[in-house]
């Protein structure tokens, strides 16, 4: 069975630091692995998505994220941290089984200290 | 509009009340989602439609909840009797295909909250 963890409820950083979000999964297949972002009182956006090829993932606004199977990793980082980083942040993997789930962590919300 | 829609953006209502979420999809996505974000928490699945299949709706927490999908366009998630726990945020996506390299597209949702 899929799941998908985030360590850290909360992570704050200074705005010009950098931004790190973990993620582990863990999937009986190789899978599909997304990190979307919420801000308040809005729906989830995608900031990007690993399926094959290439581990390193560019995303909008900065954001990239690793795959790397041998730790069942998709860390999320940004160089430098801009106030409007503010937000929720969501983790998700989806499996090639036939099945159509996706399973979404429980968040981390990312604070911006000026 | 070409994002998804939800309506109410908020509902309050009293406890042992019906209450009827709408969503609007992207047009042309076949695949529509139905999730529950609750206070701090994670999402939730509630339902899956894909086409002119039977949607999965084994998510849905009690017999309270039922869905449907009229037409392969817009659906209506409807809770009945509801309950205070059902205080929740619900969010509808839709994507393009089923495919599960295709990211979803999610509304702004519906805050519902029960009295």
């Amino acid at each position: 069975a899929q799941s998908v963890t985030q360590l850290g409820s909360h992570v704050s950083v200074s705005e010009g630091a950098l931004v790190l979000l973990r993620c582990n999964y863990s999937s009986s297949v190789p899978p599909y692995l997304f990190w979307y972002v919420q801000y308040p009182n809005q729906g989830l956006q995608l900031l990007l998505k690993y399926t094959t090829g290439a581990t390193l993932v560019k995303g909008i606004n900065g954001f990239e994220a690793e795959f790397k199977k041998s730790e069942t990793s998709f860390h999320l980082t940004k160089p430098s941290a801009h106030m409007s980083d503010a937000a929720e942040y969501f983790c998700a993997v989806s499996e090639d089984t036939g099945g159509f789930k996706t399973i979404f962590g429980a968040g981390t919300r990312l604070f911006v200290k000026a | 509009g070409a994002g998804v829609s939800q309506s109410p953006s908020n509902k309050v209502t009293e406890k042992g009340k019906d209450v009827e979420l709408r969503c609007d999809p992207i047009s042309g996505h076949t695949a529509l989602y139905w999730y529950r974000q609750s206070l701090g928490q994670g999402l939730e699945f509630l339902i899956y439609f894909q086409g002119n299949s039977a949607p999965d709706k084994s998510g849905l927490p009690s017999d309270r909840f039922s869905a449907e999908r009229t037409g392969g366009s817009v659906s209506t998630l409807t809770i009945q009797r509801t309950q205070q726990e059902d205080s929740a945020v619900y969010l509808c996506a839709s994507s393009s295909t089923p495919d599960r390299n295709q990211p979803q597209h999610f509304g702004d949702g519906t805050r519902l909250s029960i009295l």
